[in-house]
């Protein structure tokens, strides 16, 4: 079955530093999609990526889809405090209906 | 729109007793999820419904059962509660292939 690996687990930065994520897929993609979570809320919707090579941008955020669609990033540029929360994508592949997650990332931004 | 409703926002339970965690949306998605998150943990997805009278199981089914008699409404059952079951449960739904929609969590201790 698909298997999903985000990296790093946690990453705690200076405000202003720039975070990074990145989620790989043991399997080819059909699209993906990234979440964010706030400590004690619940995870909501940043954005989709289908094509392959594709590059989104909201504000501060970049996300980028792989080229073999197999992998995928999420880059914050000058993280602020209101970044902190735990990013996660989820990966979906031509076979399932299913909708499951990678196992995130921890951000933590020091004032 | 509500969007997804949860109910209740927290239980305690004790070994062996039994509860349904309500699940209702007003979206017309035809797809809902039930999730379990431990603390500092990811999201693993319980059982899936693709629509009414058709449910599956996710990556950790057991212990719990699930119907889909209407659109709006997914309900998860425990069974003979058990300390492992302690967690926060996420019920989420979405149309294929667009951004999923959480509830606020059920947070359940079982003591």
């Amino acid at each position: 079955g698909q298997q999903v690996m985000q990296i790093p687990q946690y990453q705690h930065v200076q405000e202003g530093e720039d975070f990074t994520t990145y989620c790989n897929s043991s399997t080819t993609l059909s699209n993906i999609q990234w979440y964010k979570q706030r400590p004690g809320g619940h995870p909501v919707f940043l954005i989709q990526l289908v094509k392959s090579g594709e590059v989104k941008k909201q504000k501060r955020l970049t996300f980028q889809f792989g080229e073999a669609k197999k992998n995928s990033s999420l880059h914050i540029t000058a993280t602020q405090t209101t970044d902190v929360g735990t990013y996660f994508c989820a990966p979906r592949d031509n076979y399932g209906q299913n909708f499951v997650f990678g196992p995130g990332t921890r951000l933590s931004v020091l004032p | 729109n509500a969007g997804v409703t949860q109910t209740p926002k927290f239980r305690i339970l004790k070994i062996g007793q039994s509860m349904t965690l309500q699940c209702a949306q007003d979206m017309n998605h035809n797809y809902m999820y039930w999730y379990r998150q431990d603390p500092g943990m990811g999201l693993k997805l319980i059982y899936y419904s693709v629509g009414a009278g058709i449910t599956d199981k996710g990556e950790v089914p057991n212990g719990y059962n699930v119907s889909r008699s209407t659109t709006e409404d997914f309900p998860l059952r425990l069974e003979l509660a058990a300390p492992s079951q302690t967690s926060v449960y996420f019920c989420a739904s979405n149309l294929i292939g667009t951004e999923a929609f959480f509830g606020q969590g059920t947070r359940l201790t079982v003591v």
